[in-house]
């Protein structure tokens, strides 16, 4: 029973494509993110949902846009793909806590 | 600007000894200290939380935080080759839906 979901695991695309990524989380939380772990592995918080609000942006490019259509739901839409777009992306919810669990990943590669 | 620091390593323990993990942070409001383990390939596991000054232990774990010198560790009892990955340092601050600010993590490596 899986908490944190991802979908696609990886995505292979060329650059000026737009794509989008889901996550699904079965926890019951209300808080949402999705973070970008770059080729040396840093992992960096992109944006945080909190009851489908927008509470965070952490200097993304306006091409990257998260969708929530409930709190169990946190999608995120590319525009535009660049090559240095190419990384893994997590989804994460966090308890109240801030504990915080990663769905499996998406490997983005865009050529 | 918040930052996490870890020494990014290879830190090489032989089998059986204690691995000690070690992290900095620069926000002296944060409240909530976590440690992540990611093994290649997969997504971070969250091994350890803590939120006061003090140890606290989990199996074979033990988490260390003194908030007066922003210092955070991470002990492993009894090391296995199995722990071999690279350990992540995770701090939050600031309101409550902020996300965690990540240190570049340690890679351990478990010697048999």
């Amino acid at each position: 029973d899986t908490a944190v979901s991802q979908t696609p695991k990886y995505l292979v695309t060329q650059m000026g494509n737009d794509k989008s990524i889901k996550c699904e989380q079965n926890l019951g939380h209300d808080t949402m993110y999705w973070y970008k772990q770059d080729s040396k592995k840093f992992l960096k918080i992109m944006f945080s949902y909190n009851n489908k609000e927008l509470i965070i942006n952490e200097t993304v490019p306006n091409r990257f846009s998260p969708k929530s259509p409930d709190k169990a739901h946190l999608n995120l839409h590319i525009n535009s793909l660049e090559l240095g777009d190419s990384a893994v992306y997590f989804c994460a919810s966090t308890t109240p806590g801030h504990e915080q669990f990663f769905g499996p990943g998406t490997r983005l590669t865009v050529l | 600007q918040k930052e996490v620091e870890q020494n990014s390593g290879p830190l090489s323990v032989p089998e059986g000894a204690i691995a000690s993990l070690n992290c900095t942070y620069s926000d002296r409001g944060s409240q909530s200290f976590f440690w992540y383990r990611q093994y290649s390939g997969k997504s971070p596991e969250l091994i350890m939380s803590i939120y006061s000054n003090g140890d606290k232990e989990d199996g074979r774990f033990t988490a260390q935080l003194n908030k007066a010198s922003q210092y955070v560790s991470l002990l492993i009892r009894d090391s296995q080759p199995s722990d071999s990955a690279t350990y992540l340092c995770a701090v939050h601050s600031g309101g409550g839906a902020d996300g965690l600010t990540f240190g570049k993590g340690t890679h351990l490596i478990i010697q048999p």
